[in-house]
């Protein structure tokens, strides 16, 4: 059974542009989401879709978005990119909405020079 | 806001010690533990996890310890071994609607020979 894929793996990208980052969950799962992880903040929340709905949402600026599609993959997207935004992101799945038994992928490190 | 606060930071133990990684949660409406192990390089892997009505789960040498009325929670691994060597991160989940995990600050486990 495949895991949660995270493309790219490694991103390096300029101040001012924008990115986007791609999740294909376990198959089967309905809900994915996001996490962003930094040496500084630690794991944060960024935002929770399950089918196709974004449930919930993290403390993050508006330049942060995502969305899914109906076979459950997801993306997600950061705007005009600053410094900051430099991290390992992680996606996550889960059967059902209640996010018990969550399978994390190996995250896309994203790098903002 | 909702938080998990875990101690130590780092931790040192000899192989074959035990090692002992502690947790605190504030709000009483969190319905899962789960604690996470990290290896460098990839995402999260789900470890153990207690819901609050038990006390005490155990599969094989991690233990996961319980006290729902000092809100606490700690992870014991036995007979610590150098492939136990990772940053280990204990969360908090509130099931619903609008479910999203809380993580701990982690704690780098270093088992040495």
């Amino acid at each position: 059974k495949a895991g949660v894929t995270q493309t790219p793996r490694y991103l390096i990208k300029t101040r001012g542009q924008q990115v986007t980052l791609s999740c294909s969950p376990i198959s089967g799962h309905r809900s994915v989401s996001w996490y962003q992880q930094t040496p500084g903040q630690g794991l944060q929340f960024l935002f929770e879709y399950f089918s196709e709905t974004q449930r919930n949402k993290g403390n993050f600026p508006g330049r942060f978005s995502g969305r899914q599609f109906s076979n459950s993959r997801s993306e997600m997207n950061v705007s005009t990119l600053e410094l900051g935004d430099s991290a390992l992101y992680l996606c996550a799945s889960s059967p059902q909405a209640d996010n018990y038994g969550y399978t994390f992928g190996s995250g896309t490190r994203l790098t903002v020079v | 806001q909702q938080q998990v606060k875990q101690s130590p930071q780092s931790l040192i133990v000899q192989k074959g010690g035990i090692s002992i990684i502690n947790c605190a949660y504030e709000n009483t409406a969190f319905d899962y533990f789960p604690w996470y192990q990290q290896f460098p390089g990839k995402g999260p892997a789900l470890l153990i996890a207690i819901r609050p009505d038990v006390s005490e789960k155990k599969e094989g040498r991690f233990t996961i310890s319980f006290n729902k009325s000092a809100k606490q929670f700690s992870l014991h691994i036995m007979d610590s071994q150098p492939g136990d060597s990772a940053t280990y991160f204990c969360a908090a989940l509130l099931t619903g609607t609008a479910s999203k995990l809380t993580f701990g600050t982690g704690t780098r486990l270093q088992v040495t020979l």
